[in-house]
């Protein structure tokens, strides 16, 4: 089966630094996926990870870990714009892509 | 804007009826990906197509069907409308069979 987990909520002041984590366990592998989604709005494509290590991407950077079925987004200089839900998702064996519940971010002045 | 288009945007419409919603993808893209969400099931996958054939099935229901057409514009097709079928539905680009995916602004359905 596949199952991916992240934090439902996550808070953070103007400025700092954030860590949203994401494990996953899938039948087979073919990349993993963080979207943003404001409340009512479609998600928007962040970044893309296939290989281990760090994609960095201006204030967003992504990480992944295949052996340990890890991944983590890092935002960085938190606008309050930032505050949204950070969605990760997984590509397996076949072409779906499995959502996570996603991560309630709120950013606070 | 990430250039897929849905229509419409909001429909409100009563039990037992049947509604068809419509994306045509971003220029160039050859896969569309159908997914609903609600409020306490998160995104979930419908359906994909490539190319104009189905590629890959999630948990959509016998009541609800999907096709994309020669020029690449998909429509999804639900029936029997149930208060629970009530959620946004989105549709999602990729030019191939892998990697990012595009989505379009959604279509609010509310079944009543």
């Amino acid at each position: 089966g596949q199952n991916i987990d992240q934090p439902t909520e996550m808070t953070a002041t103007e400025g700092a630094i954030v860590q949203i984590n994401c494990t996953y366990q899938t039948s087979g592998f073919n990349g993993l996926f963080w979207y943003q989604q404001h409340a009512g709005e479609a998600p928007t494509f962040l970044s893309y990870n296939v290989l281990d290590g760090l994609e960095e991407k201006g204030r967003f950077s992504s990480f992944l870990s295949r052996s340990k079925g890890y991944s983590y987004l890092l935002l960085k200089e938190l606008q309050m714009k930032d505050s949204a839900s950070y969605l990760c998702a997984v590509m397996g064996r076949t072409d779906k892509l499995i959502f996570g519940t996603g991560t309630r971010l709120q950013v606070f002045p | 804007d990430s250039g897929v288009t849905q229509t419409p945007k909001h429909l409100i419409t009563a039990t037992g009826q049947r509604v068809t919603l419509r994306c045509s993808p971003r220029s160039g893209d050859l896969s569309v990906y159908w997914y609903q969400q609600s409020l306490d099931q998160g995104l979930q996958f419908l359906i994909h197509y490539y190319n104009g054939e189905e590629r890959a099935k999630g948990n959509i229901l016998e009541r609800f069907s999907a096709q994309q057409f020669p020029d690449l514009h998909s429509e999804l097709n639900l029936s029997s409308l149930e208060l629970g079928d009530s959620a946004l539905y989105f549709c999602a680009s990729s030019a191939g069979t892998g990697g990012e995916q595009y989505f379009g602004p959604g279509t609010r359905l509310t079944v009543t």
